[in-house]
């Protein structure tokens, strides 16, 4: 079935550090993928999308390309700030629901110190 | 526009009590979804209605049904609480103008079973 890898967390980094969150899927058919961000105590932003392969989303200087031959959509920030500190989770599409229904993967958690 | 609302924003209830949420998705949003969200098993996907008809399900057991009204709001229901029901519930509406498939998320509602 389709189902999406995060890497595990938590990631601590250093203000101004390289982010580098690794997401790999397994997917039939042409799913969009997504990352969201969920900081404490509220709901999933939107933070990036992309809908077919080579595909680049990018919001707020993260970015992510759609890797359909490594099946991958990893997340990156050149310089990361404490205010980056959340949850950040990976999900795609399923191709085959309508756009109904997303698959998430676990989660990974930020941590920014000044 | 308004976002995605979800009420009640924090429910506390016993074992075997029946609870019943509420999601108003983003005007013109005709499809709602729902998910759960717990430490152990991260997000779940629920539920869709589009146009007041479910469209898809994901495993869990019938104590757990939802509705939608012409207006699009949809309500979840979960019969003979368990403890381990205890969690944050999200709705997400979906429409056209983000893109298709794009799923945008209330705050949630947060579930305690005691």
């Amino acid at each position: 079935g389709n189902s999406v890898t995060q890497m595990e967390g938590p990631v601590t980094l250093s203000e101004e550090a390289f982010l580098t969150i690794n997401c790999t899927y397994t997917a039939t058919g042409y799913p969009s993928l997504f990352w969201y961000v969920q900081y404490p105590g509220e709901g999933l932003q939107l933070l990036l999308k992309a809908t077919k392969a080579d595909d680049k989303g990018s919001n707020k200087g993260f970015e992510a390309t759609y890797r359909k031959e490594t099946t991958s959509f990893h997340l990156e920030k050149g310089s990361v700030q404490v205010s980056d500190s959340a949850v950040y989770f990976c999900a795609l599409s399923d191709p085959e629901n309508q756009g109904g229904k997303l698959i998430f993967g676990q989660g990974t958690e930020l941590s920014v110190k000044p | 526009k308004a976002g995605v609302t979800q009420t009640p924003r924090y429910l506390i209830k016993t074992r075997g009590q029946q609870v019943t949420l509420s999601c108003s998705p983003i005007s013109g949003h005709r499809s709602v979804s729902w998910y759960q969200q717990t430490p152990g098993q991260g997000l779940q996907f629920l539920f869709e209605y589009f146009s007041e008809t479910q469209r898809n399900k994901g495993n869990f057991p019938g104590r757990f049904s939802g509705r939608q009204f012409s207006n699009s709001r949809s309500e979840m229901n979960v019969s003979t609480l368990e403890l381990g029901d205890s969690a944050l519930y999200l709705c997400a509406s979906t429409g056209m103008a983000g893109g298709p498939n794009t799923q945008y998320f209330g705050p949630g509602t947060r579930l305690t079973v005691l």
